[in-house]
């Protein structure tokens, strides 16, 4: 069954100090990952995806993800964290070959203090 | 920016109505999809929805659900006889190529509250 993880409910941080969110994804051959972030009263917005090629990949916000297919695990990063990025972080899957619906993680919060 | 609205936000439905939950995709889109999201659990998939056809579903997707597209602009979800167990935030997303790389645009969501 393809199934993603997010091992940590939620991550706190301190405002300036980077911060990691982890995903490791149980998935049939080399999927397309994805990175959602939702802040209250909004919908999933998109903020970066890993198709082929470079592991490290940047996205919106200064936020970047690395991939990592031995260890099958796809971390969101940022160097230095904001109080504005105060959310719920959704990993998401699309198997290759299985048409386009988005598998997801249950969901980190992430707190950022200051 | 494009985005996906839906409306409402949050609907209230005795057990055994029927409800429709309504989503304007993003205007030049192709693809459309429902996602749910049940209080604590994982967001799930629903269904995907392309050229007037189900393109995909999931086994959550029964007989009960139901999904158009009456015009240019709107997708609507229709659950025929809502139970206890459809209570959910409702989401819809679209995106602009079937490709499983193309990022899907999602909506603000519709709280269903089934009593």
């Amino acid at each position: 069954a393809q199934s993603v993880a997010q091992p940590e409910d939620q991550v706190n941080v301190a405002e300036g100090n980077p911060l990691t969110v982890k995903c490791t994804y149980s998935v049939s051959g080399n999927p397309y990952l994805f990175w959602y972030v939702q802040y209250p009263n909004r919908g999933l917005q998109f903020l970066l995806k890993y198709i082929t090629g470079d592991n490290l990949v940047k996205g919106s916000y200064g936020f970047e993800a690395e991939f990592n297919k031995s260890q099958t695990s796809f971390h969101l990063k940022k160097p230095s964290a904001l109080v504005s990025d105060s959310a719920l972080y959704f990993c998401a899957v699309v198997p290759r070959g299985y048409g386009n619906k988005l598998v997801f993680g249950a969901g980190t919060i992430l707190r950022v203090k200051s | 920016e494009p985005e996906v609205t839906q409306t409402p936000s949050h609907q209230v439905t005795q057990m055994g109505q029927e409800v429709i939950l309504r989503c304007v995709p993003i205007s030049n889109h192709l693809y459309f999809y429902w996602y749910r999201q049940i209080l604590g659990q994982k967001v799930e998939f629903l269904v995907s929805f392309y050229n007037n056809e189900i393109s995909e579903k999931s086994e959550i997707f029964d007989d009960q659900f139901s999904v158009e597209r009456p015009d240019g602009s709107n997708f609507t979800l229709k659950i025929r006889s809502t139970k206890l167990e459809d209570s959910a935030m409702y989401f819809c997303a679209s995106s602009g190529d079937r490709e499983g790389y193309n990022e899907q645009f999602f909506g603000p969501g519709t709280r269903l509250t089934v009593l």
